[in-house]
């Protein structure tokens, strides 16, 4: 089966930290996203980790662990618009098939 | 703009009637694929496309629904005889590699 669990909301204070959790238990694994969307917009891509380790990019840096089944994305200096959800979503990928499976997403509310 | 498009970016239909949605991937980009997405919930997967052909359909894809991409450029989903259940945002994306860029999605109403 497939199931990807993320909280369902957060918040926070502008200028603090976050950490938004993903787990995972897919089928099949060739890479996790990470993804924000903001209301009534299309998700954007802020993250890929296909091998286990911490990748960062600017304010935001994210962590796979495969064994585990475990992935964070962790926001830094929070800033009102961060204010979105975030999704999590695996990669399922072989000779027929390439697709996204994404978690439900996490609502993040920046506070002043 | 060198994005995903998607056309139209809002549609109201009644019940029972055809709607057809359409997407421009990026232009080198060879795969393409379809999700669909409810409040509150990340997208669904609905189709998959590796230049033109369509490897994969997901369960979701009723047989209400079908998508094409005749010339491994633009594609279209059709959805016929619509129902309210189907009211939701298309979302279209395209890949070169392994990171999928989506585009603004289309919104669909059914009445």
């Amino acid at each position: 089966g497939q199931n990807i669990d993320q909280p369902t909301e957060m918040t926070a204070t502008e200028g603090a930290i976050v950490q938004i959790n993903c787990t995972y238990q897919t089928s099949g694994f060739n890479g996790l996203f990470w993804y924000q969307q903001h209301a009534g917009e299309a998700p954007t891509f802020l993250s890929y980790n296909v091998l286990d380790g911490l990748e960062e990019k600017g304010r935001f840096s994210s962590f796979l662990s495969r064994s585990k089944g475990y992935s964070y994305l962790l926001l830094k200096e929070l800033q009102m618009k961060d204010s979105a959800s975030y999704l999590c979503a695996v990669r399922s990928r072989s000779y027929n098939t390439d697709k996204l499976i994404f978690g439900t997403g996490t609502r993040l509310q920046v506070f002043p | 703009d060198t994005g995903v498009s998607q056309n139209p970016r809002h549609k109201i239909t009644k019940r029972g009637q055809n709607v057809t949605f359409r997407c421009d991937p990026i232009s080198e980009h060879n795969r393409l694929y379809w999700y669909r997405q409810t409040l509150g919930q990340g997208p669904e997967f609905l189709t998959y496309f590796q230049n033109e052909a369509q490897l994969e359909k997901s369960r979701l894809l009723s047989d209400r629904f079908s998508a094409e991409r005749p010339k491994g450029s633009f594609s279209t989903l059709e959805i016929q005889r619509t129902e309210q259940g189907d009211s939701a945002m298309y979302l279209c994306a395209s890949s070169f590699s392994e990171t999928q860029y989506f585009g603004p999605g289309t919104r669909l109403l059914v009445l």
